[in-house]
């Protein structure tokens, strides 16, 4: 069964430094997002990309983010200057048009 | 979007069925509900998803009254790996979402005991 694979599982980063998360969707997809859950909190959404650009972003995703789909499998998730409270569990998905949404596993972020 | 209501946690057996009923009084006429399961530290996982009466696939149920405010996840014999957070979305996009992004509540909360 195709997956969405993120890369990688764990990141640990000092405050201030950029990190790119990756994520490979399923082939086949045309549409894909992140997502992010702080530790014991709800899965929040960040950003949807269609078409190379964004389609849709929450108040979260603020100029510190970036996407791109710098390939044909790749989706990454850029914070250029991370803060202690970007620390959580980061979610990429993806769909066919008005499909579900296929999560990977996460990468867990953890800023110190 | 319609907001919705579960309740936070629930406690089961190994071989009960489990009902979790959601709340949604204000869906729309195009919203859709769908349901996903996360385990921890994993990412949520499509369940079901419906529009009116019922829906059955191999793994679970979905009751909808004809009134659509609210919506019944029915789980047949539950074993302790259906453990899990359960969430309730609706949305107009077809899975669960506004414009293709869901909007997670806070879930219910499933124990599952031997």
């Amino acid at each position: 069964e195709p997956e969405v694979t993120q890369t990688p599982s764990h990141q640990v980063t000092q405050m201030g430094q950029e990190v790119i998360l990756r994520c490979v969707p399923i082939s086949n997809h045309l549409y894909f997002y992140w997502y992010r859950q702080i530790l014991g909190q709800k899965v929040e959404f960040l950003v949807s990309f269609y078409n190379n650009e964004i389609s849709e972003k929450s108040e979260i995703f603020d100029d510190q983010f970036s996407v791109e789909r710098p390939d044909g499998s790749n989706f990454t998730l850029k914070i250029r200057s991370t803060k202690l409270e970007d620390s959580a569990m980061y979610f990429c998905a993806s769909s066919v048009p008005l499909g579900e949404q296929f999560f990977g596993p996460g990468t867990r972020l953890t800023v110190l | 979007l319609a907001k919705t209501t579960q309740p936070i946690s629930m406690d089961s057996y190994e071989g009960q069925e489990v009902n979790i009923t959601c709340s949604h009084n204000n869906i729309a006429t195009n919203d859709y509900i769908t349901w996903y399961q996360q385990f921890p530290s994993q990412g949520p996982r499509f369940i079901i998803q419906g529009y009116k009466t019922k829906v059955t696939n191999e793994v679970a149920s979905l009751f909808i009254p004809a009134d659509r405010k609210s919506s019944t996840l029915s789980l047949p014999r539950v074993s302790l790996s259906d453990t899990a957070v359960y969430y309730c979305l609706v949305g107009d996009m077809g899975y669960g979402g506004s414009q293709g992004n869901l909007i997670f509540g806070k879930g219910t909360k499933l124990s599952v005991k031997p």
